[in-house]
C-alpha cells in the first residue's frame, strides 16, 4: 500500500524558511510524480510544485523563486523547501502522489498532513 | 491561471437524498478534472480522476459528469458518512488549481 508521511516544525518565524520531508512507503518515487500541496485557514488549496520520476521540478508562478523541491531517491524521500515564509504562509502543507488519466493529473494518495504555524 | 468556482459553498442534504456539487473552470479544460472528498482532521481523498472515472474503492452512489467549463459531482444518495469537504482540481494547465470547496452536511 502506498503510504506518505509529512514531517517537520509545526512553528517557523517570519523570514526564515520552511523545510519539510515526505517520506514515501510502498512505493518509488523513481515512478510517478510526487507533488506539496497546501490548504489555508477557511479551506483555500493551492499546489506548490511537484517533483517528477526523474527528478524535474515544476513550480506554482505565485511562489516565484521561494520554493524548492528536492528528493532523495536512497532513502525514498522527497523535500520542500520555502524561503522567506510570511504569515500568509501559515497553512496545513500535504504531500500527495499525481498520477495521470489521459494526460489529465490527479492526486490519488496523500500524506495525514501537517500543520505549519509563521508566528515570531 | 484557470479559475475553479464550485457551488454552492455549503449545503445539507436528508439521508438518502440525491446532492449534486457543481465546478465551473474559467475555460475549457477538455474534462481534465478530478474530486476530491475531506472530512475534518483527514487529508483528501479522490473520489473522481478525468471528469468521470470512479476511483477504485470508492461507493458508486458517487459520480462525476460534465465538459467544456461545466462539471458536476453528484452523489445518488446522501449517507452519514458523507459529511465533509468537497473539491474539484483542474489539471489542464499550470498552475494546477483547486475549487474553493462545497461543505456538506446532514440534515
Amino acid at each position: 500500500e502506498v503510504q506518505l508521511q509529512e514531517s517537520g516544525p509545526g512553528l517557523v518565524k517570519p523570514s526564515q524558511s520552511l523545510s519539510l520531508t515526505c517520506s514515501v512507503t510502498g512505493y518509488s518515487i523513481t515512478s510517478n510524480y510526487w507533488g506539496w500541496i497546501r490548504k489555508f485557514p477557511g479551506n483555500k488549496m493551492e499546489w506548490m510544485g511537484y517533483i517528477s520520476y526523474s527528478g524535474s521540478t515544476s513550480y506554482n508562478p505565485s511562489l516565484k523563486s521561494r520554493i524548492s523541491i528536492t528528493r532523495d531517491t536512497s532513502k525514498n524521500q522527497f523535500f520542500l523547501q520555502l524561503n522567506s515564509v510570511t504569515t500568509e504562509d501559515t497553512a496545513t502543507y500535504y504531500c500527495a502522489r499525481s498520477s495521470a488519466y489521459y494526460g489529465s493529473p490527479y492526486f490519488d494518495y496523500w500524506g495525514q498532513g501537517v500543520m505549519v504555524t509563521v508566528s515570531s | 491561471d484557470i479559475q475553479m468556482t464550485q457551488s454552492p459553498a455549503s449545503l445539507s442534504a436528508s439521508l438518502g437524498e440525491t446532492v449534486t456539487i457543481q465546478c465551473q473552470a474559467s475555460e475549457d479544460i477538455y474534462s481534465g478534472l478530478a474530486w476530491y472528498q475531506q472530512k475534518p482532521g483527514k487529508s483528501p481523498q479522490l473520489l473522481i480522476y478525468g471528469a468521470s472515472s470512479l476511483q477504485d474503492g470508492v461507493p458508486s452512489r458517487f459520480s462525476g459528469s460534465g465538459s467544456g467549463t461545466q462539471y458536476s459531482l453528484k452523489i445518488s444518495s446522501m449517507q452519514t458518512e458523507d459529511e465533509g469537504v468537497y473539491f474539484c482540481q483542474q489539471g489542464l494547465k499550470y498552475p494546477w488549481t483547486f475549487g474553493g470547496g462545497t461543505k456538506l452536511e446532514l440534515k
